[in-house]
């Protein structure tokens, strides 16, 4: 089946540093890929579209500055926290879906990457 | 899309069939019901999928009413591992449109 993957699955790192988060649907091409952030005991929440070949789209009150979205190729969409703080600190995750998908293709989703900054 | 209401939690004893509903009242002709559920600490796992036909895969089962106004996801035999939350959600089918999560379902299930 469809297979999206996320890596890292955990990272620590201290305040002030980047952090470079990668999706990659594995056995399918994807145009479209979503980030979401999600806290404790909290619901997904839809950070930007990212689409392939151009800017990504953010969702209300998301700094574009702060996450860089880049999606260069059909398979690899990345996040990149820049400047992290202690209050960046969520668990990130990804998702994906078929090119031209059929009647009512799903998305599908990463595991998620755990960001604890220090 | 369409708002959908689900109860917060749920219980259901292991190897019962565990019944979950949704209401989507303001459902359009063609919003698809789609089933999401995430485990503790992962990325959600799709379920099953209906536009008004009921849909049956080797996970679970979906019924939606003749209205198409509610759903039941149903796990026929539900074991420790389905313990999770529970996303109903419904969006038109074929677009790149992002999907927002509700608060879901928490299903317990009990040994």
């Amino acid at each position: 089946g469809a297979v999206v993957s996320q890596h890292p699955s955990w990272v620590i790192c201290k305040s002030g540093t980047s952090v470079k988060i990668e999706c990659r649907s594995l056995d399918f091409q994807a145009t479209t890929m979503f980030w979401y952030r999600q806290f404790p005991k909290q619901s997904l929440m839809l950070m930007a579209t990212s689409n392939e070949g151009s800017k990504a789209t953010y969702e209300q009150g998301v700094e574009k500055d702060k996450f860089l979205i880049n999606h260069a190729s059909l398979t690899l969409s990345t996040l990149t926290v820049t400047s992290a703080h202690p209050e960046d600190s969520s668990f990130y995750i990804c998702s994906a879906r078929y090119k031209g998908g059929g009647r009512g293709k799903p998305q599908h989703f990463g595991d998620g990457t755990r960001l604890s900054i220090l | 899309d369409a708002k959908t209401t689900q109860p917060p939690s749920m219980d259901c004893a292991e190897g019962r069939a565990a019944n979950l509903p949704c209401n989507h009242s303001t459902i359009s002709g063609n919003e698809y019901v789609y089933w999401y559920r995430q485990i503790h600490s992962q990325g959600p796992q799709y379920i099953i999928h209906g536009l008004k036909n009921n849909e049956t895969n080797e996970m679970a089962s979906l019924i939606i009413t003749e209205d198409r106004k509610s759903s039941t996801l149903i796990l026929p035999h539900a074991t420790l591992r389905d313990t999770a939350v529970y996303y109903c959600i419904v969006r038109v089918a074929n677009r790149d449109d992002k999907i927002i999560f509700g608060k879901g379902t928490r299903l317990h299930i009990l040994p």
